[in-house]
């Protein structure tokens, strides 16, 4: 069993849609979660980090449950320039590694 | 100000080859990490540096693999006897300090092996 696990998709969603993306993790000793936007052929970026207390950054929402160890991420009113692999991130161990899931194909139409 | 920079950007090679692949991380940032994607997956850790040595090499996946940062700034990934299973985008991060600090990723190295 994969220590981040995450659906894969794709995701089609019309612009506007509001779409969730959930994800699971093995480790209950994690200390940090992350969501990162990684676009075709680039490097990732840190998208949000995630809190317990939840967390909203314009149209991104996200949400950790650490009894479940289920993280999520809602994004309202979806733009075209939202498109893009949505990748879940725990740390690991004493020296902070972060470990990805497989991440979540979104693609926004017109 | 500058990000992380790798080079080359791009690199093939024959079974069995050495390759060298180069992070330069972000001026100031004592802590470099590798990872390596390959299609389809998100990046999967190899390695992590805290100035010069290595606090955490658990993901080096064999002894083909060595990563050095001789100087506390620039790192060389390594590999040996490359494989065709080695191809996939190699990622090199840095940040700050090793804990809870957010990781810049480079635009990586993508490695063809054939």
């Amino acid at each position: 069993r994969k220590e981040v696990e995450q659906d894969p998709g794709p995701f089609n969603v019309p612009e506007g849609a509001t779409v969730a993306f959930n994800c699971t993790y093995s480790n209950s000793a994690s200390q940090s979660f992350f969501w990162y936007r990684q676009d075709c052929r680039k490097e990732p970026k840190l998208l949000m980090s995630v809190y317990s207390s939840g967390n909203e950054d314009g149209r991104f929402t996200a949400q950790l449950n650490r009894a479940s160890q289920y993280i999520s991420l809602l994004i309202r009113d979806s733009k075209l320039s939202d498109s893009a692999t949505y990748l879940c991130v725990v740390t690991g161990g004493a020296t902070n590694k972060l470990i990805f899931g497989t991440g979540t194909l979104l693609a926004v139409q017109p | 100000g500058a990000g992380v920079s790798q080079t080359p950007s791009n690199k093939v090679t024959e079974k069995g080859k050495y390759v060298e692949l180069r992070c330069d991380p972000i001026s100031g940032h004592t802590a470099l990490y590798w990872y390596r994607q390959s299609l389809g997956q998100g990046p999967e850790f190899l390695i992590y540096f805290q100035g010069t040595g290595a606090a955490d090499d658990s993901g080096l996946p064999n002894d083909r693999f060595f990563a050095v940062r001789p100087e506390g700034s620039v790192s060389t990934l390594k590999i040996q006897r490359t494989e065709r299973g080695d191809s996939a985008v190699y990622l090199c991060a840095s940040s700050p300090q090793g804990f809870y600090n957010e990781q810049f990723f480079g635009p990586g190295t993508r490695l063809t092996v054939l």
